[in-house]
């Protein structure tokens, strides 16, 4: 079946570090995959897609690329802020698994200033 | 997006009582969703809330212990029914233009079961 592996967290950096969370994935089809974010006390929210092999999805100086030849849509960040202080949830939806969202375990991201 | 509120947003409540949480959406939305995170923990599925009909529960859960209405493509709630200790998690509402889409979250409903 379909599922989802992240890097186990916490990840603690210091601000303006370089930031990777690996994500890599196992589907059947053609999945569509997400970056959700949650803020400490808040839901998620989507923070970047990609919807087919090479596509790049950004937002918030986040970046992640669909690389369908080793599973994988890590996340990447050239220079982290206090603010990015968060839980990062790697997601896919699989439309011949009726669309359903699979997400990882999440990533808990602590940026020191 | 769309923006979408759950009420209340947290709760104490005690063991063998039931507690409804509501998700109220700003526009017509074609599939909403509700799931469970565990303390620490990643989300859950817990069913798909169908407008007009009953809702479609993933493995482990049941309509008895979590009934779900939807009246319209805008507003749905969820029932935690006979709550025990162990059904302290937050809740939270997910909302999606179409199958193919993106789902969209609310803040969630915390809950605490004494």
């Amino acid at each position: 079946g379909n599922s989802v592996t992240q890097m186990e967290g916490p990840v603690t950096l210091s601000e303006e570090a370089f930031l990777t969370i690996n994500c890599t994935y196992t589907a059947t089809g053609y999945p569509s995959l997400f970056w959700y974010v949650q803020y400490p006390g808040e839901g998620l929210q989507l923070l970047l897609k990609a919807t087919k092999a090479d596509d790049k999805g950004s937002n918030k100086g986040f970046e992640a690329t669909y690389r369908k030849e080793t599973t994988s849509f890590h996340l990447e960040k050239g220079s982290v802020q206090v603010s990015d202080s968060a839980v990062y949830f790697c997601a896919l939806s699989d439309r011949s698994r009726d669309d359903k969202i699979i997400f990882g375990k999440g990533t808990r991201l602590h940026i020191l200033p | 997006s769309a923006v979408i509120s759950q009420k209340p947003s947290r709760d104490i409540c005690q063991r063998g009582t039931s507690l409804t949480i509501q998700c109220q959406v700003d526009s017509q939305v074609t599939m909403m969703f509700w799931y469970r995170q565990q303390p620490g923990q990643s989300l859950t599925l817990i069913a798909t809330a169908n407008q007009g009909s009953e809702a479609t529960y993933e493995s482990g859960f049941v309509i008895d212990k979590f009934p779900i209405s939807r009246p319209n493509l805008t507003f749905s709630t969820l029932t935690v029914s006979n709550m025990s200790p162990e059904d302290s998690s937050i809740y939270l509402c997910s909302v999606a233009q179409a199958s193919n889409q993106p789902q969209h979250f609310g803040d969630g409903t915390r809950l605490s079961i004494l």
